[in-house]
């Protein structure tokens, strides 16, 4: 594998289930990243997480948890999520250094019932 | 604000130039960029252009910034039907670690 994988790629829940969505880099980045794509609406940054370290929680909901063991995994749990909830959930990862570039994953397309 | 905003489509016929605009808010940015993302695919960084820069190109690609304005485009030469996709600006704020303010992305349409 290379780049920066994501699994699943879909997912459909009930809005009482909790799940996990995963990413993994292969790139030797020590930063990573979860965004928030809905339909016409900007890119949302959801948590950063630099050296293993989170330093940004952009005001999201505390039913998403990020959790990040390793500079290589990054989790995002969910868990009673609401309908508006639904979009593509997209992973990125970086060196930690000021204009490193930010590498993607194919991101988890969520939806809630 | 934080707001980088974008026109939502755009539609071009295949041989023909498109230009993307973008404008953002904050003018202490050091680089912004341009995302290109295909169906079912992450976001994919196409170029990026320094704020102390005005133009930049890159074979098909031409990026012209006015600071003044905060506006920022991107133009394809010669679109191809490979080139329909979304394209995302973004911002890099200044400070900190690589925290970028994203557009509501264009998405280009190329029509034979």
């Amino acid at each position: 594998e290379t780049g920066v994988t994501q699994t699943p790629r879909h997912l459909v829940m009930g809005m009482t289930n909790k799940k996990s969505l995963k990413c993994e880099q292969h790139l030797g980045h020590n930063a990573m990243y979860w965004y928030k794509q809905s339909a016409k609406k900007p890119l949302e940054l959801m948590f950063v997480y630099s050296l293993e370290e989170r330093v940004e929680n952009n005001s999201v909901p505390s039913r998403f948890s990020p959790e990040c063991p390793n500079s290589s995994h990054l989790f995002l749990h969910l868990h009673t999520l609401q309908p508006e909830d639904s979009a593509l959930y997209l992973c990125a990862s970086s060196q930690a250094t000021q204009g490193a570039e930010q590498f993607f994953g194919p991101g988890t397309r969520l939806t809630v019932l | 604000g934080e707001d980088v905003e974008q026109s939502l489509f755009l539609s071009v016929r295949e041989g023909d130039s498109s230009v993307i605009n973008c404008t953002y808010t904050d003018s202490s940015s050091t680089y912004l960029y341009w995302y290109k993302q295909e169906p079912g695919a992450g976001l994919q960084l196409l170029t990026y252009i320094f704020s102390n820069m005005d133009m930049k190109q890159d074979q098909r690609l031409t990026v012209l910034l006015n600071k003044k304005d905060k506006h920022l485009s991107l133009r394809i030469a010669d679109t191809q039907t490979g080139d329909s996709a979304i394209y995302f600006c973004a911002e890099r704020k200044s400070g900190g670690y690589n925290k970028l303010i994203f557009g509501a992305g264009t998405r280009l349409a190329v029509h034979p």
